[in-house]
């Protein structure tokens, strides 16, 4: 059906607890992304994933970690998670990004921690 | 460096108006270019692609782009918005070289009616 999930769509967490976001995609992609979205900074990428067990750092991955143990879902964790952590993260799929056939994106998480 | 610049950060328009989103790119390499529509609480939405070929490649519901090579430009265009059209506009570069992306900072589009 062509569709990028997300879930939970909304999650209120404390600080120093632990958050797990979960993204899934039913095209076969190869790229998955994780991005946070913040008001007057637009799109920041977290981490990319090329495939299971291939991820990479993106522009701000600190106090972030990505596990894809499937090539349809890529998991966002969040260890002790922070108050400045709070935001929307979209989850997004493609094929490799070279091919430039754009990307699929998450109808997002909003995150609030306490 | 590669980057993208979108120098509007609101536009307002009259509904039935004809409206350009500017966009500006900065790469030596060959440029895939993406126009996104986000509405309010929801994700990215494709609009439009340009790959190679015709400059000016159309989109859905009535959005078109032109790419030039020679303005390092990828404007979005309609004829006549509508008020369903107010939601912000990003323009994407998908660099071929080094499979990066690189998102502008988006339009905010209102429509009046």
């Amino acid at each position: 059906d062509m569709k990028v999930t997300q879930m939970p769509r909304y999650l209120i967490k404390r600080m120093g607890e632990n958050v797990l976001l979960e993204c899934g995609q039913d095209m076969s992609h190869e790229t998955m992304y994780w991005y946070r979205q913040d008001p007057g900074l637009g799109l920041q990428l977290i981490y990319i994933s090329y495939d299971v067990d291939s991820n990479s750092e993106g522009d701000i991955p600190k106090g972030y970690r990505v596990s894809r143990k499937k090539r349809e879902h890529f998991s966002l964790i969040l260890d002790s998670a922070k108050t400045n952590q709070t935001s929307v993260y979209f989850c997004a799929s493609s094929l490799l990004p070279g091919q430039g056939r754009g990307q699929f994106f998450g109808p997002g998480t909003r995150l609030t921690v306490l | 460096a590669q980057s993208v610049t979108q120098p509007d950060a609101r536009v307002t328009v009259s509904e039935g108006a004809s409206l350009q989103l500017r966009c500006k790119y900065s790469y030596s390499g060959t440029p895939y270019l993406f126009w996104y529509v986000q509405y309010p609480r929801q994700g990215l939405q494709l609009l439009l692609k340009y790959y190679s070929g015709d400059p000016v490649v159309q989109g859905v519901n009535g959005f078109e782009a032109e790419f030039s090579k020679s303005n390092s430009s990828f404007h979005l265009r309609k004829a006549s918005v509508h008020w369903s059209d107010s939601a912000v506009y990003f323009c994407v570069l998908s660099a071929s070289s080094n499979n990066r992306i690189f998102f502008g900072d988006g339009t905010q589009l209102v429509v009046k009616p």
